[in-house]
């Protein structure tokens, strides 16, 4: 594998289900993301891990949750969603700022396109 | 609340043209500097970074950026059909966060 690869790359789930995207980033990095990427609407910043720091953007309602084990994987666990939801997640990465400056470039996964029914 | 506006287009070029695109953003803080090309249905590809005043050359491409102005842009030389995508803009700060502009479409006719 190479790059950052994320699973599944499709889902479709009911309101009252719960279920978790995966992301696994190969390419030494320490800082993750998780945007968000609806219909012409700018990619959203929902979380970033970074050196097992978590900053996180207030507007993202509970019921996403983040989880972040070791610097290479990256969780996003969904509860109770609403179809407003329905979008596509996409998981990068980069090198901290704190080690690499500012020359830290980002590199996104495949992305899984989420339907909320 | 730190912006990245860019034009939504279409862009519409003739094939082997020069095609144009902008970028403002709103943070003087902003230190990193990145052009990205997102396919329909795909996720986006990082294609240019600049980090100081000037003009940065990679093959067709050449990304522009003058910090006192807050704007950056990227020029795409001899424009083929494949290069028909949306181009996001992306600002980093002085932490770990990226902010994104909406993109242009551009639309490159044979």
């Amino acid at each position: 594998e190479t790059g950052v690869t994320q699973t599944p790359r499709h889902l479709v789930m009911g309101m009252t289900n719960k279920k978790s995207l995966k992301c696994e980033q190969h390419l030494g990095h320490n800082a993750m993301y998780w945007y968000k990427q609806s219909a012409k609407k700018p990619l959203e910043l929902m979380f970033v891990y970074s050196l097992e720091e978590r900053v996180e953007n207030n507007s993202v309602p509970s019921r996403f949750s983040p989880e972040c084990p070791n610097s290479s994987h990256l969780f996003l666990h969904l509860h109770t969603l609403q179809p407003e939801d329905s979008a596509l997640y996409l998981c990068a990465s980069s090198q901290d700022r704190r080690l690499a400056g500012p020359y830290n470039e980002q590199f996104f996964g495949p992305g899984t396109r989420l339907t909320v029914l | 609340q730190k912006e990245v506006e860019q034009n939504s287009g279409p862009l519409s070029v003739p094939e082997g043209a020069i095609a144009s695109l902008n970028c403002t953003y709103s943070d003087r803080g902003s230190q990193s500097f990145f052009w990205y090309r997102q396919y329909s249905g795909k996720s986006p590809e990082l294609i240019m970074s600049i980090y100081s005043n000037g003009d940065k050359e990679d093959g067709r491409f050449t990304a522009q950026l003058n910090k006192a102005s807050q704007y950056v842009s990227l020029l795409i030389r001899d424009s083929q059909p494949s290069d028909s995508a949306t181009y996001l803009c992306a600002v980093k700060d002085g932490f770990n966060k990226f902010y994104f502009g909406s993109g242009t479409k551009l639309n490159v006719k044979p």
